[in-house]
């Protein structure tokens, strides 16, 4: 049973560019988080997808924006992108069933992440 | 405003060592939930524990042990006995009821030496 898989895992960008990170939730899961972790710090929660629909986000620019398939597998797109973008991202898993206030962030699967440096 | 706090930035000891780990969050909510992840050099966070607001009583798995005080606002983790496999960054997390976010501490970097 494959859990959260990333792609790329690592990968180099120019200033000014566009990137964009994919997320293939765990098997049974159909909400996926985003989290941007910079060197040395805790992961900063950047946004939640469920049906389709940005649920929640955290406090990152316009720049930073998302998009959740169907298939419940996910997109992080950063435009313009700058030197303090550099970090590993984080995808995170989890499935909200009925009356998820239980649930609250119980059965987060995380990936091994994707290391974006922007040079 | 909530924030979580790991005084902690990086603990080595000798193995076979008990070692605990320090987490004290901020939170004006009264419905709460508490977790510990590990994140060894592969990047991923591994889920270890998650107490609600609720429920104070200690907890034991294994050589893990996990002591939350809702008086002084602190969830310590303590790994007894530790071992070189336990080396890894650990993060104490936090996340509100009405909320979907989880709010991270800084991180203890623990390095465990044969």
């Amino acid at each position: 049973d494959a859990g959260v898989t990333q792609s790329p895992t690592h990968l180099i960008k120019t200033r000014g560019q566009q990137v964009t990170l994919r997320c293939s939730p765990k098997s049974g899961h159909d909400t996926v988080s985003w989290y941007q972790q910079a060197l040395g710090q805790g992961p900063q929660f950047i946004f939640q997808y469920y049906e389709e629909e940005e649920r929640q986000r955290g406090n990152f620019p316009d720049r930073f924006s998302g998009h959740q398939f169907p298939n419940y597998s996910s997109e992080l797109n950063v435009n313009a992108l700058l030197l303090g973008d550099s970090a590993l991202y984080l995808c995170a898993s989890s499935n909200t069933p009925f009356g998820d206030r239980e649930s609250r962030g119980y059965g987060y699967t995380f990936g091994s992440g994707t290391r974006l440096t922007v040079v | 405003a909530q924030k979580v706090t790991q005084a902690q930035t990086e603990i080595s000891v000798v193995e076979k060592e008990d070692v605990t780990l320090d987490c004290v969050y901020e939170t004006r909510d009264t419905t709460y939930y508490l977790f510990w992840y590990k994140q060894p050099p592969s990047g991923e966070l591994v889920f270890l524990i998650r107490r609600n607001s609720f429920d104070e009583q200690n907890e034991i798995s294994g050589r893990y042990s996990w002591n939350f005080q809702k008086s002084t606002s602190s969830f310590n983790f303590t790994i007894t006995a530790s071992q070189v496999v336990d080396s890894a960054v650990y993060f104490c997390a936090l996340i509100r009821d009405s909320s979907y976010k989880l709010i991270f501490g800084s991180g203890t970097r623990l390095l465990v030496r044969p």
